[in-house]
């Protein structure tokens, strides 16, 4: 696509419900990044994939957090047992290859997760 | 430990005046720096990237300047309008080999007022 495409943009669950957030990076990117964005903090690294391997996940919280990554393109950050601290904006990025940031990373416009 | 370092306090200019905003990183050693604008309800968005064998680079009327024994990195906007109000965020892509990923300061919110 034109752009990386987040979905939902808002979520709103119950504490200990399972959510899925789905990323869909820019069309020919081989790596992918999340980032948990809290209010008034700055970017939080979770987890980065290249291609559909993630050679770096020191960023995920807990053992409640994974990710994967089919076919090179659409990724999926799933949270089980949602806690109330894991209320916040979660980012994809995505850029042409692991390292290549030197034309930036693309960012999607998040999804707004509320645990209630 | 590891730490990038913006304004937390907004940073309100008058319209025409230009604003400076300021990145502080220690324990790093940067292969280059990045710096985004971020607006309300959206993701960041990329605006320059400065090595760190670069001094200076510009892009229309954003300026950032890298001083490594400093640590240091300036973004200038002159000229500045109302619409360029937002949040800024540096961001370090660490210089060992096996880095990944880019790590993000906090960001300053620049208010530029008519």
């Amino acid at each position: 696509g034109a752009g990386v495409s987040q979905s939902p943009s808002n979520k709103v669950t119950e504490k200990g419900k399972d959510v899925e957030l789905r990323c869909d990076p820019i069309s020919g990117h081989t790596a992918l990044y999340w980032y948990r964005q809290s209010l008034g903090q700055g970017l939080e690294f979770l987890i980065y994939f290249q291609g559909n391997s993630a050679p770096d996940k020191s960023g995920l919280p807990s053992d409640r957090f994974s990710a994967e990554r089919t076919g090179g393109s659409v990724s999926t950050l799933t949270i089980q047992r949602t806690q109330q601290e894991d209320s916040a904006v979660y980012l994809c990025a995505s850029s042409l290859a692991m390292g290549q940031g030197v034309n930036g990373y693309t960012f999607g416009s998040g999804t707004r997760l509320t645990v209630v | 430990s590891q730490k990038i370092e913006q304004n937390s306090e907004a940073l309100n200019i008058q319209e025409g005046k230009t604003a400076t905003l300021t990145c502080n990183y220690t324990n790093y050693s940067p292969a280059y720096l990045q710096w985004y604008r971020q607006d309300p309800g959206r993701g960041p968005v990329f605006l320059l990237l400065i090595r760190e064998n670069e001094k200076e680079k510009r892009k229309e009327r954003l300026k950032v300047t890298f001083d490594t024994t400093l640590k240091q990195s300036l973004f200038h906007i002159t000229a500045s309008q109302p619409a360029d109000s937002a949040t800024y965020l540096c961001a370090v892509r660490p210089g060992y080999s096996s880095a990944s990923k880019i790590i993000f300061g906090s960001g300053t919110r620049l208010s530029i007022r008519p």
